[in-house]
């Protein structure tokens, strides 16, 4: 296993256009995030599954921002309309239990 | 709720030469305590964790941390450090919920 997987590693887009990411965790994992970093700042929750379920969605996700898990597999992140506030680091993680969770490399943003 | 505190924004050390990392937490309930580095463009990669049980807890690199429940803290130690430790690192902590709260981070740098 290569461990959590994201795509694109970056991503430029213009100011109104939808970009959407996706992550494909660890195999085995049920439990999957996803975080939002900005430059100089530490990561900062956006979203949970388990499994399928959205359980858990940060105040920071907007209704411009949707998340999906459908198969209980791969996840993606697509924000729609985007403006320069949502230039950040987009991170994966997964987990099996609450001891730790695995990180991808993550996807830059650039909204231009 | 939950927050951590990284007390130094920058460490600067010369190589060979011990180093501390400063986390406090604040929390009303029994937390799990994590710490990861992050290499520049890559994701968080974890360092170490507490969980319960011993308060000396030992990960990779030679990095070890302390958990100390009456000053709320989790300080991160190497007694001697290489330039390639240089990183960012970051102080994270989870109780009930599923999501992982994570300081600004601290940024080392290792110099010859």
């Amino acid at each position: 296993d290569t461990g959590v997987s994201q795509d694109p590693r970056h991503k430029i887009t213009k100011r109104g256009q939808n970009v959407t990411f996706r992550c494909d965790p660890i195999s085995e994992h049920n439990r999957l995030y996803w975080y939002r970093q900005t430059l100089g700042q530490g990561p900062e929750f956006l979203t949970y599954f388990q499994n399928e379920a959205q359980l858990e969605k940060s105040r920071l996700l907007s209704d411009r921002f949707s998340a999906e898990r459908p198969k209980g597999s791969f996840s993606t992140l697509e924000i729609q309309r985007t403006e320069q506030g949502d230039s950040a680091m987009y991170l994966c993680a997964s987990s099996n239990r609450d001891s730790e969770a695995f990180f991808g490399q993550g996807t830059r943003l650039t909204v231009v | 709720a939950q927050s951590v505190t990284q007390l130094d924004s920058q460490v600067p050390v010369f190589e060979e030469a011990p180093v501390e990392l400063r986390c406090n937490y604040s929390s009303s309930v029994s937390v799990y305590l994590f710490w990861y580095v992050q290499y520049p463009n890559q994701g968080l990669q974890l360092l170490l964790k507490y969980l319960s049980g011993s308060t000396l807890v030992k990960g990779i690199n030679g990095f070890e941390a302390e958990f100390n429940k009456s000053q709320t803290s989790f300080h991160l130690r190497k007694p001697s450090v290489h330039i390639s430790d240089t990183a960012e690192y970051f102080c994270a902590v989870k109780n009930s919920g599923y999501a992982l709260n994570f300081g600004k981070g601290t940024s080392l740098l290792v110099t010859p």
